[in-house]
């Protein structure tokens, strides 16, 4: 079964880098993902397309203080030079067999 | 530029049908790869999927919700309709569509800003 494990929460401060992460189940760590940004009261926005050999392609806009990368079935998105908007919560996304999932999504606080 | 919008109702009841209409621009649903999907995100929960079209009349639904739910386009009006039936409080959300391309893994690009269904009698 295709699942996307995200932990609930995560801290860092103001003007620090924070790497977020999503797993994939076992024996779909060949997937790709998008990473997702939800401000709050927001709707989402698509923040990058995220291979499994760390090779990404970002929205329209995203700035060059996200990135993503790869290793084995894990999915990460780093955040530097964090900045106050950047407190939101961040959801994984993948399609697999037919079915789109999303990961339970990450509370980032920016301290 | 691609832009997504939903509308429909605020309330309905339990057990009425839920019609959402997603109207789009920038791409046109006639293009080879891609697709339109529809997203839902309770207050203070998740996101969950529930259903997508393809250009080519594809349609894909979440598994634990198939029997309720249809979803339909209108390529002249660039529009994506999906119905809920026997709707339920624990229905109450936010619905999202989004844009997606089966090249880009059918993983949502675009997204509308919501519209926001509360269930209650």
């Amino acid at each position: 079964q295709l699942v996307l494990t995200q932990s609930p929460s995560a801290s860092a401060s103001l003007g620090a880098s924070v790497k977020l992460t999503c797993t994939l189940s076992s024996g779909h760590s060949s997937y790709a993902i998008a990473w997702h940004q939800q401000q709050p009261e927001k709707g989402p926005r698509y923040l990058m397309k995220l291979n499994s050999d760390g090779s990404h392609s970002k929205g329209d806009g995203i700035p060059d203080r996200f990135s993503g990368s790869s290793s084995g079935a894990e999915r990460y998105l780093t955040i530097s030079s964090l900045q106050s908007e950047d407190e939101a919560d961040y959801y994984c996304q993948t399609w697999g067999t037919g079915i789109a999932v999303f990961g339970g999504g990450t509370q980032l606080t920016v301290l | 530029q691609i832009t997504l919008k939903e509308s429909g109702p605020t309330l309905v009841k339990p057990t009425q049908t839920l019609t959402l209409t997603c109207t789009f621009s920038g791409f046109s649903l006639s293009t080879s790869g891609v697709g339109v999907g529809w997203i839902r995100q309770p207050p203070g929960k998740a996101l969950e999927w529930l259903a997508l079209i393809y250009w080519n009349d594809d349609k894909r639904y979440s598994p634990s919700l198939k029997s309720r739910l249809t979803i339909t386009k209108d390529t002249s009006k660039n529009q994506v309709v999906l119905t809920m039936t026997n709707m339920d409080p624990v229905d109450t959300a936010t619905y999202y569509c989004a844009h997606s391309r089966r090249s880009s893994s059918t993983l949502f690009d675009y997204w509308g800003q919501g519209t926001l269904v509360t269930v209650s009698s």
